[in-house]
Formats: C-alpha cells, structure tokens, sequence
C-alpha cells in the first residue's frame, strides 16, 4: 500500500523563478487537495480536485498560483514570479468521495524556500 | 466562515500523565470533526474522527467525543507515552459550500518527558 507521495521534498528557489510541484495521491482516490502550512500554523486549504475537475479554489490562491490533475491521476502545483512570502510546505493529500466523513490522507510535503 | 480553536501550547507532560488538548468550532453546517497529529520529520496522520454528535473518536489510546452542544472536541489521553510527543492539529470539515476543504485548528505541540 503506497501513500501520497510528493516530490521533490525540499525546494530551494531564488525570488521571482518559477517552481512546480508533484503530487501522486492513492491509487483508488478521486478527490486531491493541496493546503499550505506556514511554521506554527495548521495547513490551510488552497484547491482540490474531483477526478480531473477543480471543484473549488481558496482566495490565497493568488494569480501566480495554478494546479492542474489532468488526467485524474497526478497533481502538479505551480507557482510562478516566486515570493519570499511562499516560502512554506505544501502538503497534498487525497480521498475518496463517498460516505460522511471524507478522510483525508497526507503526503509527507514539499517544502518550499524562496531566498 | 468555518474555523477552529485549539488550545494554545507548548504543552509539557511527564510520562503517564493525563492530558487533554481542548479544541472549539464553528461552522455553518453539521461538520465532520477529526484530530490530525504530526510526528516530528513526518506528515500529517489522521488519529481519529468522528461524524455526528455524541460519536466518540478513538486510536492509539487518544479519545474525543463529539459535543455539538458545546462545538467542541476535545483530545484525552489517559497516560501519555514519550512516543506521543509531536504537534496535535485538531480539524472539520463543514460540507456544505467549503465541501471538500479541512478547517485546521493551528496545532498544539505535546512534549512528554520521561
């Protein structure tokens, strides 16, 4: 049984590059998101998808954000023009979509640092 | 909107000792409620849930019950271990229009020394 993997782990990136990142969730899950967590905060939510579609999109989710699930599998999250103000983790995690209580699943994140 | 209070911390226990993390909502539909705990260099874990009120959440010895009177859920531990020290995030999730989404509480970081 192999979780949601997320690569790369780190990211170390010069203010203004662009930088993307992958996330391959369970297998058998349709639904994927993607929060942000800053140090000594809770992740907060930033996008998720149903299958291919992107059901919903948080207000941080600036301009320079964009996430994609193309053919329902894999995630990537780009962030583009890159700020100091990005520098967080970034946590992809994934569900099924069925019954009350939709658990969420966790990737181990990829960190970001924007120097 | 949806959010979430947790119980400031660090909290700092001696081995066997009782704890409780105590964690307050609100939301504006009938949320799901879970506790989320991250083990240093680790991700996040899913501890327990529960769906409706009066549901009690367990795992690994941690105990929550769902009290909608109050909006609160709050974390027991009867005798806590060296093992369980780590960050303790207490979430909902409200359906509704935020369908989909976790709330996280913004964590509690549990020390327990031998």
């Amino acid at each position: 049984d192999t979780g949601v993997s997320q690569n790369p782990r780190h990211k170390i990136t010069k203010r203004g590059q662009n930088v993307t990142f992958r996330c391959d969730p369970i297998s058998e899950h349709n639904r994927l998101y993607w929060y942000r967590q800053t140090l000594g905060q809770g992740p907060e939510f930033l996008t998720y998808f149903q299958n291919e579609a992107q059901l919903e999109k948080s207000r941080l989710l600036s301009d320079r954000f964009s996430a994609e699930r193309p053919k329902g599998s894999f995630s990537t999250l780009e962030i583009q023009r890159t700020e100091q103000g990005d520098s967080a983790m970034y946590l992809c995690a994934s569900s099924l979509a069925y019954g009350g209580s939709y658990e969420q699943y966790f990737g181990p994140g990829t960190r970001l640092t924007v120097t | 909107g949806d959010s979430v209070t947790q119980m400031e911390g660090p909290v700092t226990l001696s081995e066997e000792a009782f704890l409780t993390i105590n964690c307050t909502y609100t939301a504006t539909g009938y949320p799901s409620l879970f506790w989320y705990v991250q083990y240093p260099g680790e991700g996040l874990q899913l501890l327990l849930k529960a769906t409706k009120a009066d549901d009690k959440g367990s795992n690994k010895g941690f105990e929550a019950t769902y009290r909608k009177e109050t909006t609160s859920f709050h974390l027991e531990k009867g005798s806590v271990q060296v093992s369980d020290s780590a960050v303790y995030f207490c979430a909902i999730n409200a359906g509704g229009t935020s369908y989909g989404k976790l709330t996280f509480g913004q964590g509690t970081i549990l020390t327990v020394h031998p």
